[in-house]
């Protein structure tokens, strides 16, 4: 597509359950990207894939919350057992791969955990 | 590691007023430089960058030099109008460390008429 996608667009959720995040990114495109966004917040940096190498998970707030990217394209970044913090919009961005370039972000989805 | 650190809003301003948003950074190697905005309700889009030092990235009327001696890339526009309320990230992004792309704090700019 022409842009990155991301579905669901909102997403309400009961505390204690899991949820997938989707991401669909720019055709080309060898890295890609997922941010949170708090209400009032900046932008918190969760996990970064580029290409085939190992991601970097470091923005990973816990052990409850994986991404993973299949066949270098869709990623999927998935939240067990919600909880009421983890309230937010999630970004999806992509790139290509050079450092002058920059992304190209997704409209979100708007995670409240209820 | 790199760090952006920009001013804190909310900035409030007149129509036509002069707006300048300050942006310094600290980055392993030799980063690029960006601008975002994302308006009320939107997405974040990429307004401008800038390369190397001493360039000029420019979009909408809005301006910042890469400015490598005081590690800076200001964020300028001479005469706003109200559509520029927003939110405006600077950022970096440098191979040295990885490619990622490191955001500041955000600004708040609401521009009355």
């Amino acid at each position: 597509g022409a842009g990155v996608s991301q579905s669901p667009s909102n997403k309400v959720t009961e505390k204690g359950k899991d949820v997938e995040l989707r991401c669909d990114p720019i055709s080309g495109h060898t890295a890609l990207y997922w941010y949170r966004q708090s209400l009032g917040q900046g932008l918190e940096f969760l996990i970064y894939f580029q290409g085939n190498s190992a991601p970097d998970k470091s923005g990973l707030p816990s052990d409850r919350f994986s991404a993973e990217r299949t066949g270098g394209s869709v990623s999927t970044l998935t939240i067990q057992r919600t909880q009421q913090e983890d309230s937010a919009v999630y970004l999806c961005a992509s790139s290509l791969a050079q450092e002058g370039d920059g992304y190209t972000f997704g409209s979100g989805t708007r995670l409240t955990v209820v | 590691g790199n760090s952006v650190t920009q001013m804190e809003g909310p900035v409030t301003l007149s129509e036509e007023a002069f707006l300048t948003i300050n942006c310094t950074y600290t980055a392993t190697g030799y980063p690029s430089l960006f601008w975002y905005v994302q308006y009320p309700g939107e997405g974040l889009q990429l307004l401008l960058k800038a390369t190397k030092a001493d360039d000029k990235g420019s979009n909408k009327g809005f301006e910042a030099t890469y400015r490598k001696e005081t590690t800076s890339f200001h964020l300028e526009k001479g005469s706003v109008q109200v559509s520029d309320s927003a939110v405006y990230f600077c950022a970096l992004r440098s191979r040295a460390a990885g490619n990622k792309l490191t955001f500041g704090g955000g600004t708040r700019v609401l521009v009355k008429p």
